[in-house]
């Protein structure tokens, strides 16, 4: 496996449910993040981790929870969502934060409908 | 003021044409400027980034940057029906990797 795994690719669920997004690099990247994208909206920056420590959190609602247990993989956990959090939800990677010129590379992402 | 700006398009170009992209951004302290490619239902790929003002070219593909003007530019030359697609400007502030993104413009290129 190369680049930047996400699993699952399409996930439905009520709004009374818990699921979990997954996302591994295999890039030696130390800065993994969260985006969300909604139809005609710009790319939402949700979370940034670097090696492991949360550094940004973009005011997003409690319903939706990271976890990074180390650099190469990042979770989002997610409970009680609602239809609006419908979306693609990204995940990239990068380097590390203090290079500027360090580009993301995207995984495939997760569409996920909350019905 | 957004903090990044595109045309949404679509822009529409025949094939062989070049094709020309715009991105304003509002933050003067803006160090990195990225071009991104998303294919419908498909993730952003990176085409080319720039840093210094001027062009810096990449085969078909020419980023030009203007940072007096805050302004980049993305140059496709003899554009082909594959390189349809909705293309992302990203800026990188200078504090991190604090990238925003654009709304992003849609280019289609006419066989």
């Amino acid at each position: 496996e190369t680049g930047v795994t996400q699993t699952p690719r399409h996930l439905v669920m009520g709004m009374t449910n818990k699921k979990s997004l997954k996302c591994e690099q295999h890039l030696g990247h130390n800065a993994m993040y969260w985006y969300k994208q909604s139809a005609k909206k710009p790319l939402e920056l949700m979370f940034v981790y670097n090696f492991k420590e949360q550094t940004e959190n973009n005011s997003v609602p409690s319903r939706f929870s990271p976890e990074c247990p180390n650099s190469s993989h990042l979770f989002l956990h997610l409970h009680t969502l609602q239809p609006e959090d419908s979306a693609l939800y990204l995940c990239a990677s990068s380097q590390d934060l203090a290079l500027d010129n360090s580009p993301l590379h995207f995984g495939n992402g997760t569409r996920l409908t909350v019905t | 003021q957004k903090e990044v700006e595109q045309n949404s398009g679509p822009l529409s170009v025949p094939e062989g044409a070049i094709a020309s992209l715009n991105c304003t951004y509002s933050d003067r302290g803006s160090q990195s400027f990225f071009w991104y490619r998303q294919y419908s239902g498909k993730s952003p790929e990176l085409i080319m980034f720039i840093y210094s003002n001027g062009d810096k070219e990449d085969g078909r593909f020419t980023a030009q940057l203007n940072k007096a003007s805050q302004y980049v530019s993305l140059l496709i030359r003899d554009s082909q029906p594959s390189d349809s697609a909705t293309y992302l400007c990203a800026v990188n502030r200078n504090y991190g990797q604090n990238f925003v993104f654009g709304p992003g413009t849609r280019l289609s290129v006419l066989p």
